[in-house]
């Protein structure tokens, strides 16, 4: 079964250093997004992705923070210079059609910033 | 603003009932959702329920909807060990792509 799939699965910065997360979505999918879990909290919606543009982003969303989708298969989330609060677990996720409900999640990478 | 709350614990005997509960504060939410994290993975979609709707049932998996009380449930019938995980509740409206989660129930199953 496709999957949505996440490296590296933990990734362990310091602070003021460029982290870039990488997404390979299911192959025919057209929207992409990115969501965060700070420890003990809830899974928050960062940015969603369509026609190699940003459809919508949240407010956590700002100038640090850039996505791109490089090649075919790859969905890359840049922060350029991390701070300790954006330790967090992020979600990639992908869905086929704007008709369709169902968000496929990848495992998550771990993001600690020291 | 959009919000969902859950509680974040539950525990069951396996082969009762778990009974998850949810709130949500958008009226204008369009799709409501349960998710479940198992240790390691992503978040699998469970099911999920049109607000049009009152209940869906699929197999040992009923949602019930108040939309008037804006209260989701998620029932899981003859509930197992292969069924401790966090379940979230969720939401999504139709002018809004994203999905808002609430923090997860942690479901604990006792022998």
């Amino acid at each position: 079964e496709p999957e949505v799939t996440q490296t590296p699965s933990h990734q362990v910065t310091q602070m003021g250093q460029e982290v870039i997360l990488r997404c390979v979505p299911i192959s025919n999918h057209l929207y992409f997004y990115w969501y965060r879990q700070i420890l003990g909290q809830k899974v928050e919606f960062l940015v969603s992705f369509y026609n190699n543009e940003i459809s919508e982003k949240s407010e956590i969303f700002d100038d640090q923070f850039s996505v791109e989708r490089p090649d075919g298969s790859n969905f890359t989330l840049k922060i350029r210079s991390t701070k300790l609060e954006d330790s967090a677990m992020y979600f990639c996720a992908s869905k086929s059609g704007s008709s369709d409900n169902e968000q496929f999640f990848g495992p998550g990478t771990r993001l600690t910033v020291l | 603003g959009e919000d969902v709350e859950q509680s974040l614990f539950l525990s069951v005997r396996e082969g009762d009932s778990s009974v998850i509960n949810c709130t949500y504060t958008d009226s204008s939410s369009t799709y409501l959702y349960w998710y479940k994290q198992e240790p390691g993975a992503g978040l699998q979609l469970l099911t999920y329920i049109f607000s049009n709707m009152d209940m869906k049932q699929d197999q040992r998996l009923t949602v019930l909807l108040n939309k008037k009380d804006k209260h989701l449930s998620l029932r899981i019938a003859d509930t197992q060990t292969g069924d401790s995980a966090i379940y979230f509740c969720a939401e999504s409206v139709d002018r809004d792509d994203k999905i808002i989660f609430g923090k997860g129930t942690r479901l604990h199953i006792l022998p």
